[in-house]
């Protein structure tokens, strides 16, 4: 059972677009929702994260929003560079349970120049 | 990288053969996690730890054990690989911060082959 559903699969944006990546989950517990990035060869990196007490979270050209009545939350990449080509997940937990993130199924980002 | 090391970094072996990854932190973090990555899947959990000797089943944790004898490392056991284990391993910790809040990162990963 698919938790967290991610969209979409993959994403093409013009250097200058606007990124646009949408999750919805199903659990109303969770209370930790992260947004991670990663490379080819490389880790996920925790990219920017929110907590449900808010409606949006902005860091640098990275924004979350988050709908908590809709139980969706996405990723708005502003000004997308070529640098921000990658692949993009989102995650949710509980944080009084151990932390468990469950990852949505991932979103591969290429901003062409 | 949260001071997150991982062992072998890439592994190929054959069904049948038993295999261990090992995760090594080194700024005494408590939580500590076992994830594979599969192409259509992003990351799912293993096994996590919430201290030495305590451990705890994640969502795929059918044919694997860990172990965490001291703070520092965190190992992952293949009793008998199969082919459905060919996969991306991540090790992750979670670092506390203020407010009861916390942040997981992760290390570089393993890639195993099990042919």
């Amino acid at each position: 059972q698919q938790q967290v559903k991610q969209s979409p699969q993959s994403l093409i944006v013009q250097k200058g677009g606007i990124s646009i990546i949408n999750c919805a989950y199903e659990n109303t517990a969770f209370d930790y929702f992260p947004w991670y990035q990663q490379f080819p060869g490389k880790g996920p990196a925790l990219l920017i994260a929110i907590r449900p007490d808010v409606s949006e979270k902005k860091e640098g050209r990275f924004t979350i929003s988050f709908n908590k009545s809709a139980k969706q939350f996405s990723l708005h990449i502003m000004d997308s560079q070529p640098g921000d080509s990658a692949t993009y997940f989102c995650a949710a937990s509980k944080e009084t349970s151990g932390s468990r993130l469950t990852f949505g199924e991932g979103t591969q980002l290429t901003v062409n120049p | 990288d949260a001071g997150i090391t991982q062992s072998p970094r890439h592994k190929v072996t054959e069904t049948g053969t038993p295999v261990t990854l090992r995760c090594h932190q080194t700024e005494n973090h408590r939580y500590m996690y076992w994830y594979r990555q599969d192409p259509g899947h992003g990351l799912r959990l293993i096994h996590y730890s919430y201290g030495v000797k305590d451990t705890d089943k994640g969502e795929v944790s059918d044919g694997y054990s860990v172990s965490r004898s001291k703070t520092e490392d965190f190992l992952l056991t293949l009793e008998s690989a199969t082919s459905s284990q060919t996969s991306v391993y991540f090790c992750a910790i979670r670092e506390n911060l203020a407010g009861g809040q916390s942040e997981q990162f992760f290390g570089p990963g393993t890639r195993l082959t099990v042919l």
